[in-house]
Order: structure tokens, then sequence, then C-alpha cells
């Protein structure tokens, strides 16, 4: 199994520039998650889906948008990239529920210029 | 809001010594805490997550404690070796909406 995977590993963009961010579990989970992850900060959640068709903000929504098109993949968009999205971003899922352990892809890290 | 510290944020050991890292947070109503290890330029890999109901959780040379009225969790690692050397981060669970992360401890095991 795959797991979790995310695309791109690595990307570079001017500010006002826009990109989605991929990410796709082969698990069969339920709810999946996008985090941010800045120096000195500690991960923060940036939104969540807890199943096929719902999705609601965490943390550090603002500047970002997100899309479950279906089961398996949760996308993250940045319509307008700012330096202050200069992150590692992670994707992660699980079977839903408060009890389940979260699995995390590798990240993305984002330069904004 | 869920507040998470880790202590010490940084250890160098020598290989053989066993170790504790610290964790707290400050809000008791949660329903688990994970811990997690990380490798430089790497995603997280669960090492082992408590539910609310028990003290502790082992797996191999690793074992996490969890005292949820006082907002504290340990992770103990026995005979360490170089090969554990990463950040390991503490994160209490909440409910359905994530997780809350500490800082992490970054640990150097030295050959």
């Amino acid at each position: 199994n795959a797991g979790v995977t995310q695309t791109p590993k690595f990307q570079v963009l001017k500010t006002g520039q826009s990109m989605t961010l991929q990410c796709a579990q082969d698990m069969n989970h339920n709810s999946m998650y996008w985090y941010r992850q800045d120096p000195g900060m500690g991960l923060r959640l940036i939104y969540y889906s807890a199943s096929e068709g719902t999705t609601d903000k965490g943390e550090v929504p603002n500047g970002y948008n997100v899309s479950r098109l279906n089961k398996r993949e949760f996308s993250l968009r940045l319509e307008s990239a700012a330096p202050s999205q200069t992150s590692v971003y992670f994707c992660a899922s699980n079977r839903g529920g408060v009890q389940e352990t979260q699995y995390f892809g590798p990240g993305t890290r984002l330069l904004v210029l | 809001k869920q507040e998470v510290t880790q202590i010490p944020a940084a250890l160098s050991v020598p290989e053989g010594e066993n170790l504790v890292l610290n964790c707290s947070f400050t809000d008791s109503a949660i329903y688990n805490l994970q811990w997690f290890r990380q490798d430089p330029g790497k995603g997280l890999t669960s090492l082992l997550l408590i539910q609310s109901s028990q003290r502790e959780q082992t797996s191999g040379r690793l074992n996490a404690s969890l005292d949820k009225s006082s907002g504290r969790s340990t992770l103990y690692i026995a005979a360490s070796q170089p090969g554990d050397s990463a950040t390991y981060l503490c994160a209490p669970g909440g409910g359905a909406d994530g997780l809350t992360f500490g800082k992490g401890t970054h640990l150097i095991i030295q050959p």
C-alpha cells in the first residue's frame, strides 16, 4: 500500500500565483486533514474533512480552500499565494472517529517568493 | 485552546542511555494522545497512540504514559540507539477536528 501520497514534493511560486496541492490515500479512510509546519510553530491544522462531502476549518484556514473530491482525495488550494504561506504542508488521514491513529504523507515543501 | 509543551526542546546523549521525553497539555478533555517521530525532511510516523482511558502503551523499546487529569504524557526510550535520532512530537487529540501538536524534542543519539 502507498498509504498517503502528496504531490508535488516541492514547489516555488511567485506572490499572487495560485496552485493546488494534491493528497490521496488508499486506506479507505473516512477523515482527511491538511496541516502546515513552520519552524518554531509546530504543526497547525488548516482544514479537515471528517467524511466525504464535508469540510471544516481548522486553526489557520485563511488564504486556503479545500475540496474533498471523493473518499480518496483531498486537495488544498492557494488562490493567491503570499510569502507567509511558505511552509511544509502535510496531509493526513484516519478511519474517522476520535480513537484513531492519523497517518501522514511525506509533505509538500512550498516556497513563495 | 489546547496548548502543548514539550521538554526538553533538544537532547543529545550517548548511545545506550534510557531517555524520558516530556509532554504537557492544558486541556485535559482529550480522547487520545499520539506520539510521532519525524526524520529530517520527512513526514510523521506514528509511534504510539494512547486512548484517554489508558495509562500507558508499549511498543518495543518505547513506552508512553498518560496522566490525563494532570495534563501530562511521557515517552520513555530504552537502550537508545543512533537510529533513534529524530524529532519526537506529542499530539493530544480533542476530537474529530484533528490533533494539536507540540513543537517537538530534537533528539540526537551519539554513537
